[in-house]
């Protein structure tokens, strides 16, 4: 059964506007954590941030902020003040904690372009 | 800089070759993940490794295999590749102490065809 969801189709965002990237997630632990990835077109693997089930505030780092809603199992990135290089795939990840092995599992990703 | 080295960085090879990806840390981390990256899926978990000569498999793990005889070097085997295995694979390390909430750090990929 897939863990992480992701299923927006890839979104055009304006320069200097917000984009919310959408990712639920199913898991019976009742510790995990969330993480958020970007890939730009070089390929490689950025971490943007990390949120944990029994964080009690949403993460934040820099631009980038967690809509974490645990009763309804989502985790959805936003980027404030899109910048050119935004553009990107972004990736939703969990890892549980006792059933998981501490594993990662992955979503399928966001394709995001930002326009000037 | 996470200190990851994978290499090749690109290799084209023939359906039925063995073919060994070397992934390299140089800051003695515990665990090492080996991922594959193909369009719509996403990175699949193929196998990984919580110390020397501890391994287990990921989510697709058929036709690998890996071995980590020193802390610093995990190696992931197509015993006999094929096409299907065409595929960009990541090397990972978890450098924190606590597993559970730190980030995977990646290398830069090995892009793999087979012909």
């Amino acid at each position: 059964a897939q863990k992480i969801t992701q299923t927006q189709p890839g979104m055009f965002v304006q320069e200097k506007e917000a984009v919310t990237l959408d990712c639920t997630y199913d898991t019976s632990d009742p510790s995990y954590g969330l993480f958020w990835y970007k890939q730009p077109s070089s390929g490689e693997m950025i971490f943007l941030i990390y949120q944990g089930s029994y964080d009690q505030q949403n993460a934040t780092e820099g631009r980038y902020s967690l809509n974490f809603q645990k009763a309804r199992k989502s985790a959805n990135l936003v980027i404030s003040a899109s910048q050119l290089g935004d553009s990107a795939m972004y990736f939703c990840a969990m890892r549980e904690i006792d059933g998981g092995n501490n594993r990662l599992a992955f979503g399928k990703g966001n394709q995001v372009v930002v326009i000037p | 800089d996470a200190g990851i080295t994978q290499s090749p960085r690109h290799k084209v090879t023939e359906t039925g070759t063995p073919v060994t990806l070397r992934c390299h840390q140089t800051e003695n981390h515990r665990y090492m993940y080996w991922y594959r990256q193909d369009p719509g899926h996403g990175l699949r978990l193929i196998h990984y490794s919580y110390g020397v000569k501890d391994t287990d498999k990921g989510e697709v793990s058929d036709g690998y295999s890996v071995s980590r005889s020193k802390t610093e070097d995990f190696l992931l085997t197509l015993e006999s590749a094929t096409s299907s295995q065409t595929s960009v694979y990541f090397c990972a390390i978890s450098p924190g102490d606590r597993e559970s909430d730190s980030p995977l750090h990646f290398g830069n990929g090995t892009r793999l065809t087979v012909t």
